[in-house]
């Protein structure tokens, strides 16, 4: 148990649109998820904490209405980045939190370039 | 400081040898510690989770926990090729949320 999916898994979009990740819990219930950046041969940069049914919590420096997140159910979370620029383009990772543990699983990353 | 150090690696071995992971961390109220195995462009997969002082050991891995000199590490038992990848270390920190402190990683090489 403890599957996360992610789709798209890459993605090329043009400067100045958006984009839209998802990140789905398959087979337990996530009160908690999050979202992370990692940038080539860099460690992993948590952006914010996604909880189910409020607001997400924004780490400092990242940009929440540029970086927007839904997390509309238990094992559903969406990151939408919007007027993207290349300077966006990065490999994107969510997490999720299995309910009743401090385990976080990952799912397979999504990788958005943009031109 | 940073809240979580490890050995920067990278760290090379022969096959069947043991490959030996250190960390540190600073926030001394941290209560669960994590390895995640990440292969080269691919995402983290939790490895091990470790809770109390001691070891703990699930197949050829084997998570130290030290609370008081703040150090966790991982053994890797007859290290394997497919072990080839960076492993990066995480810590959960004593306060009431869930967010996790990684450190940069060691990348771990095994030569056939």
């Amino acid at each position: 148990g403890a599957v996360v999916s992610q789709h798209p898994s890459w993605v090329i979009c043009k400067s100045g649109t958006s984009v839209k990740i998802e990140c789905r819990s398959l087979d337990f219930q996530a009160t908690t998820m999050f979202w992370y950046r990692q940038f080539p041969k860099q460690s992993l940069m948590l952006m914010a904490t996604s909880n189910e049914g409020s607001k997400a919590t924004y780490e400092q420096g990242v940009e929440k209405d540029k970086f927007l997140i839904n997390h509309a159910s238990l094992t559903l979370s969406t990151l939408t980045v919007t007027s993207a620029h290349p300077e966006d383009s990065s490999f994107y990772i969510c997490s999720a939190l299995r309910q009743g543990s401090d385990e976080q699983y990952f799912g397979p990353g999504t990788r958005l370039t943009v031109t | 400081q940073k809240e979580v150090e490890q050995n920067s690696g990278p760290l090379s071995v022969p096959e069947g040898a043991i490959a030996s992971l250190n960390c540190t961390y600073s926030d001394r109220g941290s209560q669960s510690f994590f390895w995640y195995r990440q292969y080269s462009g691919k995402s983290p997969e939790l490895i091990m989770s470790i809770y109390s002082n001691g070891d703990k050991e699930d197949g050829r891995f084997t998570a130290q926990l030290n609370k008081a000199s703040q150090y966790v590490s991982l053994l890797i038992r007859d290290s394997q090729p497919s072990d080839s990848a960076t492993y990066l270390c995480a810590v959960k920190g004593g306060g009431g949320d869930y967010k996790l402190s990684f450190g940069a990683g060691t990348t771990v090489t095994v030569r056939a």
